[in-house]
């Protein structure tokens, strides 16, 4: 059981253009999920939480307007990488928990590569 | 605000013999600890966690760790290293409210000689 799924795995888009990334809960509702960005060699970023229904709310340093991140049901959500520049090339890895407190459960992350 | 420091940033091992990967934490209420491993290009996978009780927690693939609240450690260890344990490793802890907010270490990766 608890499992997330991340589509997709992978990703190479150009300079200019938006991502969209779903990360699912596959057997278990959401209420809260959140968003990780880890850079080569580098630990995970907590880049925002999610709860379903209602807005993200983002860690300080991260643009909200670049990375949109919808909730809108309890088993799905979204990271839109607005506008994509190669600096923001990473490793995109979501978590889900049923409550707000629960332990989080990894979805298997997304490459993004920005040419 | 809680803290994870692991101690190195690359382990090597020779293959069977023991694995130690350290972590310390810092945190103003009683944490919750946790090992994640992380293979090349995957998500994160749970090793083990530690919540309330056993100090000593046991977990997947013959890795355990100790809670030790005196020395704010939460070490790793396995007592037989094996090829396939070739992988990064982090330490995370959570903050007030249980999962709510989960700090990771900067990880530990760690090589396995033949």
């Amino acid at each position: 059981g608890a499992v997330v799924s991340q589509h997709p795995s992978w990703v190479i888009c150009k300079s200019g253009t938006s991502v969209k990334i779903e990360c699912r809960s596959l057997d278990f509702q959401a209420t809260t999920m959140f968003w990780y960005r880890q850079f080569p060699k580098q630990s995970l970023m907590l880049m925002a939480t999610s709860n379903e229904g209602s807005k993200a709310t983002y860690e300080q340093g991260v643009e909200k307007d670049k990375f949109l991140i919808n909730h809108a049901s309890l088993t799905l959500s979204t990271l839109t990488v607005t506008s994509a520049h190669p600096e923001d090339s990473s490793f995109y890895i979501c978590s889900a928990s049923d409550l707000p407190g629960n332990e989080q459960f990894f979805g298997p992350g997304t490459r993004l590569t920005v040419l | 605000a809680q803290s994870v420091t692991q101690l190195g940033s690359h382990v090597s091992v020779s293959e069977g013999a023991l694995v130690l990967l350290r972590c310390n934490y810092s945190s103003s209420v009683p944490p919750y600890l946790f090992w994640y491993v992380q293979y090349p290009n995957q998500g994160l996978q749970l090793l083990l966690k530690y919540t309330t009780g056993a100090t000593l927690v046991k977990g997947i693939n013959g890795f355990e760790a100790e809670f030790k609240k005196s020395e704010t450690s939460f070490h790793l260890t396995k007592p037989s290293a094996h090829m396939s344990d070739a992988a990064e490793y982090f330490c995370a802890v959570t903050g007030p409210g249980g999962y709510q907010k989960v700090t990771f270490g900067t990880g530990t990766k760690l090589q396995v000689i033949p």
